[in-house]
């Protein structure tokens, strides 16, 4: 079974534009998380996708947003880009279980995503 | 936020050794994993414990889990060179929304010397 997948592995932008990532998750997964992670701050959670709908979302301002499709792939854009926003994004795939099931839950990485902002 | 810290930041063994790895948290958990991340790659998944669990084994890997102390260890026993990565722990709960959120702490640097 394919794992999580992230495009691009790598993209250098400049301060002020903007950029789109993008993960399929593993088959039969339909909750998706974005996740940043840079030396100063580690690893945090941007927003959680389940079913086409945000349930959960960090802290971190409006510019980044994010969306899922119909088949569970997920996109996340970064607006305006700032020097601060240079960090690895990974994106994990997880089932979405109820009630007791919910203790075996884990979540699975792509190899993300390095963006570097000049 | 950073959910707890983990200890040590660094770790330095000969191949062969045992490793232990520590890690806290602050707030109540459905569960915790245990992530190795191989120079600023992507998040290897490791093991999982469940809140209820103490106790649990994977090949070489060995976790412990105290929700009295808010604590849990991950112990590599017969490390080698391959082994050398940061490992990560993360406490994963959900929210009244039904999302699942991992936590993770600032994670250990393991370098095993051949």
């Amino acid at each position: 079974k394919a794992g999580v997948t992230q495009t691009p592995r790598y993209l250098i932008k400049t301060r002020g534009q903007q950029v789109t990532l993008s993960c399929s998750p593993i088959s039969g997964h339909r909750s998706v998380s974005w996740y940043q992670q840079t030396p100063g701050q580690g690893l945090q959670f941007l927003f959680e996708y389940f079913s086409e709908t945000q349930r959960n979302k960090g802290n971190f301002p409006g510019r980044f947003s994010g969306r899922q499709f119909s088949n569970s792939r997920s996109e996340m854009n970064v607006s305006t880009l700032e020097l601060g926003d240079s960090a690895l994004y990974l994106c994990a795939s997880s089932l979405d279980v109820q009630g007791a099931l919910r203790q075996n839950t884990e979540a699975f990485f792509g190899q993300g995503t390095r963006l570097t902002v000049v | 936020s950073q959910q707890g810290e983990e200890d040590p930041q660094a770790l330095s063994i000969q191949e062969g050794e045992n490793a232990t790895m520590n890690c806290s948290y602050k707030t109540s958990i459905n569960n915790l994993q245990w992530y190795r991340q191989n120079s600023g790659r992507g998040l290897v998944h490791l093991i999982l414990i469940r809140s209820n669990e103490r106790e649990k084994h994977s090949g070489r890997l060995r976790v412990t889990l105290d929700t009295s102390k808010k604590s849990s260890s991950l112990l590599i026993t017969a490390s080698r060179a391959a082994d050398t990565a940061s490992y990560f722990c993360a406490t994963g709960a959900y929210s009244g929304a039904g999302s699942y959120q991992l936590t993770f702490g600032k994670g250990t640097k393991l370098s095993v010397i051949p």
